[in-house]
């Protein structure tokens, strides 16, 4: 089974401040991992994936993640945080193995950028 | 041009009534999702379609069925509506079912059942 832990219910940052959001996984092969983030009364916006290669994944508005195997961890962050990042923001993954079509989600971590 | 829409995007309905929720995508993708996120805003998929074909059917009350009549479009049907019902369902796509891609998703339907 595969499952994803996001420890931080919110995360408060103060603007120009760099952010961080906490990210582990479970799974029984490799996995695909992905953030998403959520603005009020949205869908949820694609920001970044890890499916192989570089440990250091750069996304949409400056975001970027590192995977880290031995940690099983994917954290989200962002050099300098701005007021327009604060939001719900979603951790996923996905194991490699056959038949695994199903993509699972964390609770969510709020961020609020505080000006 | 809208990637992923949904229609209604606010029902309000009363317990027992069976409704409707559309979804379009113009993506050209052939897999499709529906999600339910609780008032909590967790996350937990529903269904996936792939060409048509049903594809994740997850333990979900059989008052629930989705429809596909092509691959752009991905409906769910719901009978005699509970309270618990009530939450925010939201359609998804993705290019196909390889597991790296990423999925796009809808404004999202905002239920309630009264």
């Amino acid at each position: 089974a595969q499952s994803v832990a996001q420890p931080e219910d919110q995360v408060n940052v103060a603007e120009g401040n760099p952010l961080t959001v906490k990210c582990t996984y479970s799974v029984s092969g490799n996995p695909y991992l992905f953030w998403y983030v959520q603005y009020p009364n949205r869908g949820l916006q694609f920001l970044l994936k890890y499916i192989t290669g570089d440990n250091l994944v750069k996304g949409s508005y400056g975001f970027e993640a590192e995977f880290n195997k031995s940690q099983t961890s994917f954290h989200l962050k962002k050099p300098s945080a701005l007021v327009s990042d604060s939001a719900l923001y979603f951790c996923a993954v996905r194991d490699s193995g056959a038949g695994s079509y199903q993509l699972t989600f964390g609770k969510g971590t709020k961020l609020s950028v505080i000006p | 041009d809208t990637a992923v829409s949904q229609t209604p995007k606010y029902l309000v309905t009363q317990m027992g009534n069976d409704k409707s929720i559309k979804c379009e995508q113009n993506l050209g993708h052939d897999t499709m999702y529906w999600y339910k996120q609780d008032s909590k805003k967790f996350l937990k998929i529903m269904f996936s379609y792939n060409n048509k074909e049903l594809i994740i059917n997850e333990t979900v009350p059989n008052r629930f069925s989705p429809k596909s009549p092509d691959k752009a479009h991905l409906n769910l049907h719901i009978n005699s509506l509970e309270l618990g019902d009530s939450a925010v369902y939201f359609c998804a796509s993705s290019q196909d079912l390889t597991r790296g891609n990423e999925q796009f998703f809808g404004p999202g339907t905002r239920l309630t059942v009264l």
